[in-house]
């Protein structure tokens, strides 16, 4: 079956950096998405990856390992608007999207 | 509009009785999903459609229709809803399903079967 496996909840503190993990098995493979969403409203896009290696996108980098199964979201010097919960989403071969169930980060000050 | 529009923003329903969540995307997207959130799993999609007149099952199509018209609506009916159907209901849009295109979400539906 499928399957996309992070963390259910992580704490971290503002100024920080925190490292949210992703490991997937699916019938192949056409990408990882991360997206976020705050408590009460919709996901929001904000990365993506096809081929290995680093993506970054200002405080937001996004990694992949094809091989390995495996993806990381790292936020730096995290503020109190990071407070939200991330998923990670892999595009099968169908071209549709296998969701994880999220991650909840909380920011404390 | 900009973007998607989902209505009614959340609804409590009675067992049995029938049910419609809207949808409007303005961007000229083709394709449209519409997808559950339930606490503790990964959103799970009902039903997609790759282009207007077409559609297709997702992973959990049971108790669920929908129907594509024209470009910027794509309603899904419950026909006769029951308690586990109660959730949040999202509906997506992209360019294209035929490629890695970024999904965009609407702003959801919180539906109560009582």
């Amino acid at each position: 079956g499928q399957n996309i496996d992070q963390p259910t909840e992580m704490t971290a503190t503002e100024g920080a950096i925190v490292q949210i993990n992703c490991t997937y098995q699916t019938s192949g493979f056409n990408g990882l998405f991360w997206y976020q969403q705050h408590a009460g409203e919709a996901p929001t896009f904000l990365s993506y990856n096809v081929l290995d290696g680093l993506e970054e996108k200002g405080r937001f980098s996004s990694f992949l390992s094809r091989s390995k199964g495996y993806s990381y979201l790292l936020l730096k010097e995290l503020q109190m608007k990071d407070s939200a919960s991330y998923l990670c989403a892999v595009m099968d071969s169908n071209y549709q999207l296998i969701w994880g169930a999220g991650t909840k980060l909380i920011i404390k000050p | 509009i900009a973007g998607i529009t989902q209505a009614p923003t959340s609804q409590i329903l009675a067992a049995g009785r029938r049910m419609t969540l809207r949808c409007t995307q303005d961007m000229r997207h083709n394709a449209m999903y519409w997808y559950r959130q339930d606490l503790g799993l990964g959103l799970r999609l009902i039903h997609y459609s790759n282009t207007a007149g077409t559609t297709g099952k997702g992973e959990v199509p049971d108790g669920y229709s929908v129907s594509r018209a024209n470009t910027d609506d794509f309603p899904l009916t419950l026909a006769s809803a029951v308690p586990s159907q109660t959730s949040v209901y999202f509906c997506a849009s992209s360019y294209s399903d035929t490629s890695t295109d970024t999904q965009y979400f609407g702003p959801g539906t919180r539906l109560t079967v009582l």
